[in-house]
């Protein structure tokens, strides 16, 4: 079976300092793994993804992860925060044979102070 | 966000109204989805369409039935819809070959309250 825990419900930051958002996960076999991001009244839209390639998968805006299976974790991080990067991210993991089914985390809701 | 749209964007209905929600891909893929987001609770998966046929019903309420007329549109019919089914639904559309995860994307959304 698989699982995504996403460690923090809410994370605060102020604006030009990092941001590391937690994501675990649990996945019988090889997962592929997604963050995926939300604005208020917005779609989901999607960050990155890793699919057994590079470990350390760079996306948009400046957001990075690195999927580490030692730790069974996949933390997105972005160097300095922009006021414009206050959202809900999502952690998502899926299985090749899952046939496209995500299961996803509960969301980690990010504020930016100026 | 323009490759998958949605309508309505919200949407007020009674419990004994029948509506439905409409979602369009432009993007050329042959897989569609419908989730269910709710306040606190992670995205829950309602249906996926394969090639227009329907291969995930996860345990949705009758009251919710799809319509996948085609590849590129994708249909909710609500009706009798209970309060607790008030939440914001999205639609998804991805490209799916021989089982390959090929990536989901997502519409803005139908912010639905039931009354």
């Amino acid at each position: 079976a698989q699982s995504v825990t996403q460690l923090d419900s809410h994370v605060s930051v102020s604006e030009g300092t990092p941001v590391l958002l937690r994501c675990n996960y649990s996945s019988s076999y090889s997962p592929s793994l997604f963050w995926y991001v939300q604005h208020p009244n917005k779609g989901l839209q999607l960050l990155l993804k890793y699919t057994s390639a590079a470990t350390l998968v760079k996306g948009i805006n400046g957001f990075e992860a690195e999927f580490k299976k030692s730790e069974t974790s996949f933390h997105l991080t972005k160097p300095s925060a922009h006021m414009s990067d206050a959202a809900e991210y999502f952690c998502v993991v899926t299985q090749r044979n899952q046939g496209g089914k995500l299961i996803f985390g509960q969301g980690t809701e990010l504020s930016v102070k100026p | 966000e323009t490759g998958v749209t949605q309508t309505p964007r919200h949407l007020v209905m009674g419990m004994t109204n029948k509506k439905s929600l409409k979602c369009e891909q432009h993007l050329g893929h042959n897989a569609m989805y419908w989730y269910k987001q709710s306040a606190k609770k992670p995205l829950e998966l309602m249906f996926v369409y394969n090639f227009k046929e329907q291969t995930e019903n996860n345990s949705v309420p009758s009251r919710f039935s799809p319509e996948c007329p085609n590849s590129s549109h994708l249909f909710l019919h609500l009706h009798t819809l209970q309060p607790e089914d008030s939440a914001l639904y999205l639609c998804a559309s991805s490209q799916e070959s021989q089982g390959a995860l090929e990536t989901q994307y997502f519409g803005p959304g139908t912010r639905l309250l039931v009354l």
